[in-house]
């Protein structure tokens, strides 16, 4: 079964400090990897998204993440943080031509102090 | 458009009562899921649609059904509600496992 480790329950840092989330993925195959974040008291939104191609990949509000295939991971990082980037950060993967299931991590905290 | 709509946004619960979870979407999504939400557990699986009619187990299904009559609904239902699911749900909807999920606002459930 597929399972998700995001390394970091609790991220706090100061503005214009950089930003780097892990994930870590279990399944071998061919996946999907997102990264959502939850503003306080609202939904989830989509970050960013890996399915094929430039393992670099950027989202939106200037996050990027990484796919390094040969050690499981897609983590997230922001060069300079924002005050306005205090959220809670969920990594989950899916295998595609499989089952549909998506399977979230745990969720990082991300505090970022004015 | 509206999106993923779910209704109702709170609601306190006495052990053992049932109820309906409801959640509607606009956008022709054939895939529909509702996750629960707990602090530190991250979103976890309860079940699963891909389709009108096809509904599938995810990690916590215990104590929840579902269906999927149409393809716009997917209600969740509590049949004897405990302690243990006091939590926030979030139905989400997508075009398939190459799509990203769009979430409902969700719904906070308080179990008495």
């Amino acid at each position: 079964a597929q399972s998700v480790s995001q390394h970091n329950h609790h991220v706090i840092l100061s503005e214009a400090a950089s930003l780097e989330l892990g994930c870590n993925y279990s399944y071998g195959g061919t996946v999907n990897l997102f990264w959502y974040v939850q503003y306080p008291g609202q939904h989830l939104q989509l970050l960013l998204k890996y399915f094929s191609g430039d393992p670099l990949v950027k989202g939106i509000k200037g996050f990027e993440a990484e796919f390094i295939k040969s050690k499981f991971s897609f983590n997230l990082r922001k060069p300079s943080v924002q005050w306005s980037d205090t959220a809670e950060y969920f990594c989950a993967v899916n295998a595609p031509g499989g089952s549909e299931k998506l399977v979230f991590g745990k969720g990082t905290k991300l505090t970022v102090n004015p | 458009n509206a999106g993923v709509t779910q209704t109702p946004k709170f609601q306190v619960l006495k052990t053992g009562q049932s109820m309906t979870l409801q959640c509607a979407q606009d956008m022709n999504h054939e895939y529909m899921s509702w996750y629960r939400q707990d602090p530190g557990m991250g979103l976890r699986l309860i079940h699963y649609s891909v389709g009108a009619g096809i509904t599938d187990q995810g990690e916590v299904p215990n104590g929840y059904n579902v269906s999927r009559s149409t393809t716009e609904d997917f209600p969740l239902r509590l049949l004897s509600a405990a302690p243990s699911q006091t939590s926030v749900y979030f139905c989400a909807s997508s075009t398939g496992s190459h799509s990203p999920l769009h979430f409902g606002n969700g719904t906070r459930l308080t179990v008495t």
